[in-house]
């Protein structure tokens, strides 16, 4: 069964920095896309993050360009987004998601930036 | 960057059908944007009914389908039941850049 499982998200300063991993199973993350998406509370859903299974081609929203970096380890199944220079507005539930087949959603990782 | 539209809000009838529809700025919704539709009620996490156009999950209804319809992608609900009020949310791929559209609100009344 695919599980996708956030952690790593917490309370952190305006400037701050903060690595979310997303553990898989249920599938190799080898030849599949992953996404980072967050959602502020009461807000629509926003794409954060692209990675290609197969050319290894990152993306970003302009929002989080320059700050965020999405990287992945095939051997231990985890995807990652190190987060830096954090604001008050990357504050939301951030999720992980594969690609076709593999498209469920964990729970997600809350992440809060205030001083 | 592209602007994906969605009806903002939209009301079914019990047993009704009702089709969501999702548009994008740039053009026509082809499946080259390998349209996905996330469904989400209050408090919970969004989870996936239709991606790539038209493929379901396992956890899919078979009340709901995917297509492309009139240049936009559309979400298809034939036979509302009371538990699929809840905001939809379709999302496009534009090579590599991801755009979600800003919901739908779903009430089956």
């Amino acid at each position: 069964e695919v599980q996708l499982v956030e952690s790593g998200g917490g309370l952190v300063k305006p400037g701050g920095s903060l690595r979310l991993t997303c553990a898989v199973s249920g599938f190799t993350l080898s030849g599949n896309h992953m996404t980072w998406v967050r959602q502020a509370s009461g807000k629509g859903l926003e794409w954060i993050s692209f990675m290609s299974g197969v050319t290894n081609k990152i993306s970003y929203a302009d929002s989080v360009k320059g700050r965020f970096t999405m990287s992945r380890d095939n051997g231990k199944n985890s995807v990652y987004l190190q987060m830096n220079s954090l604001r008050a507005e990357d504050t939301a539930l951030y999720y992980c998601l594969g690609s076709g087949s593999a498209s469920r959603w964990g729970q997600g990782t809350p992440v809060t930036v205030s001083s | 960057q592209a602007v994906v539209t969605q009806e903002p809000s939209v009301t079914v009838s019990p047993g009704g059908t009702v089709t969501l529809t999702c548009g994008s700025s740039t053009g026509a919704v082809t499946s080259g944007h390998y349209p996905y539709w996330f469904q989400q009620k209050p408090g919970q996490a969004p989870r996936t009914l239709i991606f790539d156009t038209n493929d379901k999950h396992s956890w899919t209804p078979a009340r709901f389908s995917g297509s492309l319809l009139g240049g936009k992608a559309a979400l298809t609900l034939s036979g509302a039941q009371p538990e699929d009020e809840a905001d939809y949310y379709c999302f496009l791929f534009y090579d590599g850049d991801g755009v979600f559209g800003g919901g739908t609100k779903l009430t089956v009344l």
